[in-house]
């Protein structure tokens, strides 16, 4: 069974710009969500899509945003980007995502993409 | 709101000998889950082991063990017999019904050959 896989890999860009990163889940699950990942403030929530739905959200500022299609495949988007988005990436796959029962919940996570903005 | 506390912010472990990692949280809800996962230098977090609040026993997966003390509130993580491979970072986390993954800060393990 494929894993969860995150494209690119790698990204530069710079202040101002605007980015948009892809996660494809693993086969069957339903729910994908995101995290940034800094040295600073280490692994943070972003949001969770399940069935196309946005269900929960992190605190971050509303530059941030996602969408989810109907094959599960996610995109994040990031707008007017800072210097402190340059971040590791993550999305992690669930079958049945945050509101899942103890057991059915865990998360498969992709290899990241690491966003650099200058 | 639930929060998870890794106090090791590195930990050194001779080839093929033990190590544990240590992990406590804090959560008020009854139901809950425990996850240990392992981030290599490339970036990817690799799921190792899970532990239900409600499991009698502890839970294994291969040399991965969880020692898990729920009146004391830890989930500590056992390798047995590490490897060079080993080397990387390691992140707790916990998550009941309806909530989201909260992680710990992480610990850095190095397996000295």
């Amino acid at each position: 069974k494929a894993g969860v896989t995150q494209t690119p890999r790698y990204l530069i860009k710079t202040r101002g710009q605007q980015v948009t990163l892809s996660c494809s889940p693993i086969s069957g699950h339903r729910s994908v969500s995101w995290y940034q990942q800094t040295p600073g403030q280490g692994l943070q929530f972003l949001f969770e899509y399940f069935s196309e739905t946005q269900r929960n959200k992190g605190n971050f500022p509303g530059r941030f945003s996602g969408r989810q299609f109907s094959n599960s495949r996610s995109e994040m988007n990031v707008s007017t980007l800072e210097l402190g988005d340059s971040a590791l990436y993550l999305c992690a796959s669930s079958l049945f995502g945050l509101a899942g029962g103890l057991g059915t919940d865990t998360q498969y996570f992709g290899p990241g993409t690491r966003l650099t903005v200058l | 709101a639930q929060k998870i506390t890794q106090t090791q912010p590195g930990m050194f472990v001779q080839e093929k000998e033990a190590v544990t990692l240590d992990c406590t949280y804090d959560t008020s809800d009854p139901s809950y889950g425990l996850f240990w996962y392992k981030q290599p230098s490339s970036g990817e977090m690799i799921f190792l082991i899970y532990q239900g609040s409600y499991d009698q026993q502890n839970a294994t997966e291969g040399r991965y063990s969880l020692n898990f003390q729920k009146a004391r509130k830890s989930a500590n993580l056992v390798i047995s017999a590490s490897q060079l491979g080993d080397s990387a970072m390691y992140f707790c986390a916990i998550k009941s019904p309806g909530n989201q993954f909260y992680f710990g800060t992480g610990t850095s393990l190095t397996v000295i050959p």
